[in-house]
């Protein structure tokens, strides 16, 4: 049990465009789920919480109108990262937490962002 | 967003040694631990976790150490294997909120034959 689906795996989009990353839990509700970008060879930073039903917490930096959240149902969260430029290629995982837990992290398999 | 260090130190260990990483994390006020194994592309596997009233955990092959006092985690790995080649995250639990995970800077192990 406790399957994430993030999708799609890769996407290469053109400078100026926007991309739509999905991040589902298969069989569990998760009323909190929250998206991280990481950069080659570096640590996973986490960018928002994102809450179902209510507008995501952004962390210090990161602008949130160009990384869009959308939590509508207990099982879907996307991020929509407006605008792209080159700049936003990056490695981005979602992780979600079961409703009612303190804990128990299921995380995504990633999305390969590639802004050309 | 947050992060513990943005640099990724490589450890070099010979296949069947233990193999030893550390971490040090950043809030007092975290309190549940978590150690990733990330493979090249994709997302962080869960390895073993610690909850703050603990010092010692111990899983299949892997042990986690947790001190408190100076804000230190290590995770033990016995016999390594070539399998056991990744990069490994500490992760902190902050608690209060949404209790958001906070990774740690990562640890590059490379196991040779």
């Amino acid at each position: 049990g406790a399957v994430v689906s993030q999708h799609p795996s890769r996407v290469i989009c053109k400078s100026g465009t926007s991309v739509k990353i999905e991040c589902r839990s298969l069989d569990f509700q998760a009323t909190t789920m929250f998206w991280y970008r990481q950069f080659p060879k570096q640590s996973l930073m986490l960018m928002a919480t994102s809450n179902e039903g209510s507008k995501a917490t952004y962390e210090q930096g990161v602008e949130k109108d160009k990384f869009l959240i959308n939590h509508a149902s207990l099982t879907l969260s996307t991020l929509t990262v407006t605008s792209a430029h080159p700049e936003d290629s990056s490695f981005y995982i979602c992780s979600a937490k079961r409703t009612g837990a303190n804990y128990g992290y299921t995380f995504g398999s990633g999305t390969r962002l590639t802004v050309v | 967003g947050e992060s513990v260090g943005l640099h990724l130190p490589t450890l070099s260990v010979q296949e069947g040694d233990n193999s030893i990483i550390n971490c040090a994390y950043s809030n007092s006020a975290s309190d549940y631990f978590i150690w990733y194994k990330q493979e090249s592309g994709k997302g962080p596997q869960f390895i073993i976790d610690i909850r703050s009233n603990m010092d010692k955990r111990q899983g299949q092959r892997v042990t986690v150490l947790l001190n408190k006092t100076v804000k230190h985690l290590s995770l033990q790995i016995a016999a390594t294997q070539p399998g056991d080649s990744a990069v490994y995250f500490c992760a902190e639990a902050i608690s209060g909120g949404y209790n958001k995970l906070i990774f740690g800077a990562g640890t590059r192990l490379a196991v040779h034959p």
